[in-house]
């Protein structure tokens, strides 16, 4: 069974960076598809953030281009999402995802960004 | 960016009622390899989305076939005939087909 599992810090305070892991179990995230990581905002606002490919390439939503990376460990069959000099407007649900379509999906964990 | 607008924002049924949901694409969904990348997902309380259409019509694995998804083009549509309670969220359309992706804003099953 796939499965996916967001870990990071819950909270992180403004214009410092938003770190968090997705494990991945029962795929080798190498083997096929992208990985994405979308949030969710208070409210019902959806967004796709980026991926990064089987092959390691990355693709990011250009809203975000300057201030986010997502990078992978394949020995760990992890891969990461970074999104610098946050503000408040940051503050979501993150989940990463198995995809597109987008068939797996993380727990989520809540950011907020707040000092 | 492509806007998808959905509507309605809220949809109030009875159990075992037919709804329907629409979605609105800006611009064609239609990819340069003939395929149109419209997804449906549903957000329940308390979990995370999950995959229901993919490719405008197709139903995910196990998705049960009161969930029929339609369109072409700009227009599309999910219909969910026979309302159960476990059918009761947020749904939102998601397009693939043009960067970035992007989802609806989503509309609220919700009893009557």
């Amino acid at each position: 069974e796939i499965q996916l599992q967001e870990s990071g810090p819950g909270l992180v305070k403004p214009s410092q960076s938003l770190s968090l892991t997705c494990s991945v179990t029962g795929y080798t995230i190498t083997s096929g598809y992208d990985w994405s990581w979308i949030r969710k905002f208070p409210g019902n606002k959806m967004e796709w953030m980026g991926y990064i490919s089987n092959s390691g390439s990355t693709n990011y939503n250009p809203s975000l281009k300057i201030r986010i990376s997502i990078t992978r460990d394949t020995s760990k069959n992890q891969f990461f999402l970074q999104l610098n000099s946050v503000t408040t407007e940051d503050t979501a649900t993150y989940y990463c995802v198995r995809g597109i379509p987008f068939a797996y999906w993380g727990q989520g964990t809540l950011v907020t960004v707040s000092s | 960016d492509v806007v998808l607008t959905q509507t309605p924002v809220a949809q109030p049924v009875t159990l075992g009622d037919q709804a329907s949901i629409s979605c609105r694409s800006s611009q064609s969904l239609v990819h340069s390899n003939g395929n149109t990348y419209l997804e449906w997902y549903l957000q329940k309380p308390g979990q995370s989305p999950q995959l229901l259409i993919y490719k405008v019509s197709n139903r995910f694995s196990g998705v049960p076939d009161r969930f029929i998804g339609s369109g072409s083009g700009s227009d599309f549509t999910l219909k969910i005939s026979r309302v159960e309670p476990e059918d009761l969220g947020v749904y939102y359309c998601f397009q693939a087909t043009h960067d970035p992706n992007t989802f609806g804003a989503g509309t609220k099953l919700e009893l009557k």
